[in-house]
């Protein structure tokens, strides 16, 4: 069975600071790692990550797979309050189509 | 849509109602997805949808629930004999095709079921 692990499961910032979230993940036949982030109810797609040591980025947001040790963060540097979400990590494995998510991490962004 | 619509935004029911949910899935978008999540747990996989086929339903709990998509757009989950156990946020998506080959699957704002 497919296995997703965040952490931390919550954290408390300033506006300004600089995050890494982790996720770790047991998969088989592992395809990608997904990274949400869910604000109010729907989560809406940040990044998808196929190969190792590649990093994606956004703006302030980037993350990195490591597909040896089996982990990804995301980086958020200078955050902001709008930065306040829940961060969803999600792997895809045999099935193609099938997300298995992580519980989260609440990130809270004070001003 | 210019998104995923989700109806209704709220439910409350009483322990062994009936209840329907329905999601409208961005127009073109042959695949569709159900999604349940807890307080403080992330989304689980119920029932992907190719077209208008059940491509997978394992993730569905029992056999208290059952989702349709008759003509390929529309879906409706169905739970029949609500447990204090089935509230939850139910999240729709859809995507393009199979949704990881891009990885960005539309998620609609969900319907959060309460069973009293």
């Amino acid at each position: 069975e497919d296995k997703v692990v965040q952490s931390p499961l919550s954290l408390v910032v300033h506006e300004g600071d600089t995050v890494t979230l982790n996720c770790s993940y047991e998969v088989t036949n592992f395809r990608s790692l997904l990274w949400y982030k869910q604000e109010k109810k729907a989560p809406t797609f940040l990044f998808m990550l196929t190969s190792s040591g590649i990093e994606k980025k956004s703006g302030r947001l980037s993350s990195i797979l490591d597909k040896k040790e089996l982990f990804s963060i995301l980086n958020i540097t200078a955050t902001q309050t709008g930065d306040s979400a829940v961060y969803l990590c999600a792997v895809v494995g045999g099935s193609n189509y099938k997300l298995t998510f992580g519980k989260g991490t609440l990130l809270t962004v004070n001003p | 849509g210019a998104g995923v619509s989700q109806t209704p935004s709220n439910k409350v029911t009483e322990k062994g109602k009936y209840v329907e949910l329905r999601c409208d899935p961005i127009s073109g978008h042959t695949a569709l997805y159900w999604y349940r999540q807890s307080l403080g747990q992330g989304p689980e996989f119920l029932i992907y949808f190719q077209g208008t086929g059940a491509a997978d339903d394992s993730g569905l709990p029992n056999d208290r629930f059952f989702a349709v998509r008759p003509e390929g757009s529309v879906s409706t989950l169905k739970i029949q004999r609500t447990e204090r156990g089935d509230s939850a946020v139910y999240l729709c998506a859809s995507s393009l095709f199979s949704g990881t080959t891009t990885g960005e699957l539309f998620f609609g704002e969900g319907s959060r079921l309460t069973v009293l």
